[in-house]
């Protein structure tokens, strides 16, 4: 299955800020999803991205807030902008290892903001 | 949409058999996944479902009947190491994304 690599594993922001998460995978994949883990929830779609053309963002998720670039098979970044409070959660990709293989998942963006 | 339910939390003993169960009611269906996240970790991948019937990977099985839109995951001969949350997962068929069910706590006591 695919390793990936997900940088920063945590960060405490000033709101108002923003924050650039990375996500670097050890092969070429086509789709790459971005999710939301709230404290005590479960995982919440943000978007999936593409190589090559727009994110395709889930209800509630904007690109104005939640940017996200694609520049090739194996590498993409969510953008956390404009920061409140309320954007403190873990922030994880993911990418699918096909068929019965499920989806791999980053080891997580934990994030706080204050 | 997809609309996936869960029970919140349950507890078990050591050495002992516990089934999670889930029931999804889907616009679309490609497989029924379920992952373990232990607290402050990412989900890892348990078990995958497309057909009805049982698949079975050492101590951990998952079932699923696709008529009744409902699936399990049971756990045999429980270990302390296996206190996590259970998620089930239901994949679109179109888009290739996944949605989650909120997710069983699952606490094992000796």
């Amino acid at each position: 299955s695919a390793v990936i690599s997900q940088k920063p594993s945590r960060d405490i922001c000033q709101r108002g800020t923003s924050l650039t998460i990375q996500c670097q995978v050890d092969s070429q994949v086509t789709m790459m999803f971005w999710y939301r883990q709230q404290p005590g929830q479960s995982l919440t779609l943000i978007a999936t991205a593409n190589q090559g053309s727009e994110a395709t963002y889930e209800s509630g998720f904007v690109i104005d807030k939640f940017p996200i670039s694609r520049p090739n098979l194996t590498f993409s970044t969510l953008t956390v902008s404009n920061m409140s409070p309320e954007d403190s959660s873990i922030y994880l990709c993911s990418v699918a290892t096909g068929g019965a293989g499920g989806y791999t998942f980053g080891s997580g963006t934990r994030l706080t903001v204050v | 949409g997809q609309n996936i339910d869960q029970p919140t939390e349950m507890t078990a003993t050591e050495g002992a058999i516990v089934q999670i169960n889930c029931t999804y009611q889907t616009s679309g269906f490609n497989g029924l996944f379920w992952y373990q996240q232990h607290a402050g970790e990412a989900p890892t991948f348990l078990s995958y479902n497309v057909l009805d019937g049982l698949e079975e990977k050492g101590r951990f099985s998952s079932f699923l009947s696709r008529s009744k839109g409902y699936s399990y995951l049971l756990l045999k001969e429980l270990q302390m190491k296996d206190s996590a949350s259970y998620l089930c997962a239901v994949r679109d068929p179109n888009a290739g994304k996944s949605t989650f069910g909120d997710g069983t706590t699952l606490t094992v006591k000796p």
